[in-house]
């Protein structure tokens, strides 16, 4: 069974700091990896997507790597901005009776203070 | 907006009651997914469709839940005779045809609050 593990559970940092969420799992047989964000009370933005096939991809601020072999997935923030504190979410896909079936990871809270 | 969609975006409900959610997917999106997250906890998978086919049911997913695609297009999530457990943020994801890069898009979400 795919067990996905996300730390820390809790960060604060101050405002411009870059930091590392690490996401890690337990089965490489993974289809892709997919980062969330989710705010308080709603439901998941899509941050980033890796397919396995795939090492890293950027998008702005964020860039998020994959060592399928070593079961890592890491989503680094630059220059962070309180606008980013939220939950973040790695998730790993897997092929399952034709469709795509999400693994979540608990997540890691983010805080950005000014 | 042609973004997921779920309704109610909030229920209380009392002990022993029915309540029925409601998702309308992406258009075209053939494949259409149902979560559970709980307060602190990552989303949880509990079934699948393809079209108006529910290919997949988690174990999480009990007889007391129900969920239907009919035509293929939105879908409906029931639980009959809700428990204090059932409390949750219940997310709609949907993703195109074909298999592509797997990635799921996701509504807002419904709250489920029973008391």
């Amino acid at each position: 069974k795919q067990e996905v593990t996300q730390i820390p559970a809790a960060l604060s940092v101050p405002e411009g700091e870059n930091l590392v969420l690490n996401c890690s799992f337990t089965d490489s047989a993974i289809y892709n990896l997919q980062w969330f964000r989710q705010d308080p009370g709603k439901g998941l933005t899509s941050l980033l997507l890796i397919q396995s096939s795939q090492r890293e991809q950027t998008s702005g601020r964020l860039n998020a790597s994959l060592d399928k072999s070593s079961g890592r997935s890491t989503l680094y923030i630059a220059a962070s901005q309180p606008g980013d504190s939220a939950t973040y979410l790695c998730a790993v896909v897997i092929l399952t009776g034709g469709g795509n079936k999400l693994t979540f990871g608990t997540g890691t809270q983010l805080k950005v203070e000014l | 907006d042609t973004g997921v969609s779920q309704d109610p975006r909030h229920k209380i409900t009392k002990r022993g009651q029915n309540v029925t959610f409601r998702c309308d997917p992406i258009s075209e999106h053939n494949r259409l997914y149902w979560y559970r997250q709980t307060l602190g906890q990552g989303p949880e998978f509990l079934t699948y469709f393809q079209n108006e086919a529910q290919l997949e049911k988690s174990r999480l997913l009990s007889d007391r839940f129900s969920a239907e695609r009919p035509k293929g297009s939105f879908s409906t999530l029931e639980i009959q005779r809700t428990e204090q457990g059932d409390s949750a943020m219940y997310l709609c994801a949907s993703s195109p045809r074909g298999e592509g890069n797997g990635e799921q898009y996701f509504g807002p979400g419904t709250r489920l609050t029973v008391t």
